[in-house]
């Protein structure tokens, strides 16, 4: 399998402006979770979905931040309007969980926004 | 509210040493916890995955611990290389709120050889 898949890697965009970011978890997986990581706060969880169905999603900042998974193959983490405070690290992952036991998460290589 | 705690924030040994990394959490109230490898400007590697119902997990030159009763894991890498040199990161998976992880800000671990 080619593991957790986002895209883009990197993102530069101007305040204001709307940014989607893409995820494409393992196959197999019905868990999904979008993280954000910055140096002041570390790694925190956004939203994370089970069968493509949002469960959590207190993490998200504002109402400028929203996530859809409109299959188990793909999900979108959209920000609009975008700000520079959003500049951070976006980090998509997945797992599953058979017997009440939960697997390990496995990360994608994250993208970088930067907004200016 | 679970918090996860990392210390040294940052660490520096020559190769070959012997090192500990140490993670503490607030609640002991966990389904497992997890210790990953971050390299820079990549994602996360899991390295050692620890249910509450063990104490300890190895992997090669890694071997982790788990204490749920006082809140504490730590991470053990015997004979250090080079190559070792990244941030390490602790997460904890809370008992009652569902599967997301629960970070600690990492420890950087820079190995000279």
């Amino acid at each position: 399998d080619a593991g957790v898949i986002q895209s883009p890697r990197h993102e530069v965009t101007e305040m204001g402006q709307e940014v989607t970011l893409r995820c494409k978890p393992i196959s197999g997986h019905d868990y999904l979770f979008w993280y954000r990581q910055t140096m002041m706060r570390g790694l925190e969880l956004l939203i994370y979905f089970n069968n493509n169905v949002p469960i959590d999603d207190s993490g998200m900042p504002e109402d400028r931040f929203s996530a859809k998974m409109p299959n188990a193959s793909f999900s979108t983490l959209k920000i609009q309007p975008s700000e520079p405070r959003d500049s951070a690290v976006y980090f998509c992952a997945s797992t599953f969980i058979r017997d009440r036991v939960a697997d390990t998460q496995y990360f994608g290589p994250g993208t970088r926004l930067t907004v200016l | 509210k679970q918090e996860v705690t990392q210390i040294p924030a940052a660490l520096s040994v020559p190769e070959g040493e012997n090192l500990v990394l140490n993670c503490s959490f607030t609640d002991s109230a966990i389904y497992n916890l997890q210790w990953f490898r971050q390299d820079p400007g990549k994602g996360l590697t899991s390295l050692l995955l620890i249910q509450s119902s063990q104490r300890e997990q190895t992997s090669g030159r890694l071997n982790a611990s788990l204490d749920k009763s006082s809140g504490r894991s730590t991470l053990y890498i015997a004979a250090s290389q080079p190559g070792d040199s990244a941030t390490y990161l602790c997460a904890v998976r809370p008992g009652q709120a569902g599967t997301a992880l629960i970070f600690g800000k990492g420890t950087t671990l820079s190995v000279s050889s």
